[in-house]
Formats: C-alpha cells, structure tokens, sequence
C-alpha cells in the first residue's frame, strides 16, 4: 500500500522563478493538503483540495496556488519566488469520511529558493 | 495568544526515564488532538490522536487531554535514544479540517 509521495525532494530555484511541487496522495485517500514548514518551526496549512475544489486556505499570498485531478493527485505552484519561501513543503492525505487519524504525510520537497 | 503553545525546549532526559512533553491551545471549539514526531530532515509521523477528555495509552506513549484547562500532553515511559526527536502537537477543530501545529519541542534521550 503506497504511502504519500511527493516530487521532486529537493528543488533550488532563484527569485522571482516559479515551481511546481506534486503528491500522489495514499492510496484510497480523496483529499489533499499542503503544509509549508521552516526551519525550526511547525508546519503551516497551505490549503486543502477535496473534488478537485480548495475547500480551506491558510493566510499565504495568491502567489501560493493549486489544483488537484481527477485521480486525487495534487501539485502545489508558487509564483515570484522570494527568499523566504524556502521551506519543506509537506503534502498530506486523508479521506473525507475517514475517522480522526490526522493527516499523512509525504517526505516533503525541499526548497531552496536563492 | 498563539493557537497551539509547546514548551520551547529542548527537552533532555536519561535512557529509561520518563519524558512529559506539554502542549496547550486556544480555541475552545478544538475537537481533535495529535502528537506527531518528526526526526530530523525528515516528514512529521503521527504517534497518537487524542479526542476526550482523560488518558489514551499506547505502548510506552500516553496522550492526556483536559480540555476544561486547555492543554494536552504526552508521555513516554522507558525513554530510549530512539525517540529523541522533535515532538509537534497539533490540533483539528473540525472534521477534515486543517491541522494546527505548535513549533514543536526537541527531545534528547541520552544513553
């Protein structure tokens, strides 16, 4: 049974570039979030996709945006990079109808933006 | 006020020993509550969900709720080196909702 799986795991880009992150969510998951976390702090809710909709978003920028597919597989894309988005980017799955399991989570991207 | 507060750490104790990592929040309206570790360079891996009042154990892990005082807690008996890590406490005020981190607490077990 696969796990959450994310692409690529470490990416260098330089400012003002754009990125696109991707997750395969587990299997038998239908919904998808993203979590951004900096060095030494917890990870921040990004947004959450559910029916190929962002269902929740936290307090990032426009420059933060997504989509998910019809196979529930998700990609996370960031515009204008600036040097503060460095960051583990973590995708996380769960199943809409699912018990209070919390969220897994994928080995994260590694961003580093110069 | 911070939604999720963690003690700012880090923790070290003895191999063997019993390790209390605190947590509280905010929101009153909190429905769920998990304890993450996350090793170093690597993803956050759920150890145990807490939703009532009152203590959940598993194994050496116990998770302890009281939402009249607004903190949870988790313990882990018999210490061993294995565990040192970074502990995150999270909470999820409604189904599906987002999870809510604290900046987490590094644990050193030493030998």
């Amino acid at each position: 049974d696969a796990g959450v799986t994310q692409s690529p795991t470490h990416l260098i880009k330089t400012r003002g570039q754009q990125v696109t992150l991707r997750c395969s969510p587990k299997s038998g998951h239908d919904t998808v979030s993203w979590y951004q976390q900096a060095l030494g702090q917890g990870p921040q809710f990004i947004f959450q996709y559910y029916e190929e909709e962002e269902r929740q978003r936290g307090n990032f920028p426009d420059r933060f945006s997504g989509h998910q597919f019809p196979n529930y597989s998700s990609e996370l894309n960031v515009n204008a990079l600036l040097l503060g988005d460095s960051a583990l980017y973590l995708c996380a799955s769960s199943l809409v109808a699912g018990t209070d399991y919390g969220y897994t989570f994928g080995s994260g991207t590694r961003l580093t933006v110069v | 006020q911070k939604e999720v507060e963690q003690n700012s750490g880090p923790l070290s104790v003895p191999e063997g020993a019993i390790a209390s990592l605190n947590c509280t929040y905010s929101d009153r309206g909190s429905q769920s509550f998990f304890w993450y570790r996350q090793y170093s360079g690597k993803s956050p891996e759920l150890i145990m969900f807490i939703y009532s009042n009152g203590d959940k154990e598993d194994g050496r892990f116990t998770a302890q709720l009281n939402k009249a005082s607004q903190y949870v807690s988790l313990l882990i008996r018999d210490s061993q080196p294995s565990d040192s890590a970074t502990y995150l406490c999270a909470l999820r005020i409604g189904a599906n909702s987002k999870l809510t981190f604290g900046k987490g607490i590094t644990l050193s077990v030493r030998p």
